[in-house]
């Protein structure tokens, strides 16, 4: 089946623009999350979605981030007044809901955005 | 809070030798342990994972981790690598409460393989 799709796959923006990123989770995945991942670094995590609520986002980096996921599938990733140190790796993930049992998070290809 | 620690940054095995690649843990209880790879240009692809029982697990690809408590390691190996394992591997973890939270990463670890 399909997997977790982002788009766009690049994006070359310049400094103070907005940016969206979209990622569409593997159907029927409640579970949505979005990591950052820095050259060298390995990714971090910047916000969750369990359905349409966002149940975690303890790791955006200040309000210029910001994600919504209005019907509980698709979600973008908002970007306000862009900063060079912006630039990185998005990585999408998603998984199923066991009742508080272990999932597995499956990622996508990840938006790499620039900003100059 | 919880962290993952991959010593190495890079490792260079020749074709056909084993491999080990360690990972260490710091958190309080028990955490799922998961290894990712990343291929150049690409999104991470799940290895293996350990939520319980066994301590050897198995994996796609040939790998396998052993999750040791005593040591709050999950170290992967295996016992012949192919050039096409050259890639980056990075070891995550997730705290064991609900299930769904979110993956702490180690820095990765990028391997080469020579011919």
């Amino acid at each position: 089946g399909a997997g977790v799709s982002q788009t766009p796959s690049n994006k070359v923006t310049e400094k103070g623009k907005y940016v969206e990123l979209r990622c569409d989770p593997i159907s029927g995945h409640t579970a949505l999350y979005w990591y950052r991942q820095s050259l060298g670094q390995g990714p971090e995590f910047l916000i969750y979605f369990q359905g349409t609520g966002a149940a975690d986002d303890s790791g955006l980096p200040n309000d210029r981030f910001f994600a919504v996921r209005p019907e509980g599938s698709v979600s973008t990733l908002k970007i306000q007044r862009t900063e060079r140190g912006d630039s990185a790796v998005y990585l999408c993930a998603s998984s199923l809901t066991l009742g508080g049992k272990p999932n597995t998070q499956y990622f996508g290809p990840g938006t790499r955005l620039t900003v100059l | 809070a919880q962290s993952v620690t991959q010593p190495d940054i890079h490792i260079t095995v020749s074709e056909g030798a084993s491999l080990e690649l360690r990972c260490n843990y710091s958190y309080g209880a028990t955490p799922y342990l998961f290894w990712y790879v990343q291929s150049p240009g690409q999104g991470l692809q799940l290895l293996l994972k350990y939520f319980s029982g066994d301590t050897l697990v198995q994996g796609i690809k040939g790998f396998e981790a052993e999750f040791k408590r005593s040591q709050s390691s999950f170290n992967l190996r295996k016992p012949s690598v192919h050039w096409s394992d050259a890639a980056e591997y990075f070891c995550a973890v997730q705290i064991s409460n609900f299930g769904n939270e979110k993956l702490t990463f180690g820095t990765g670890t990028r391997l080469t393989i020579i011919p």
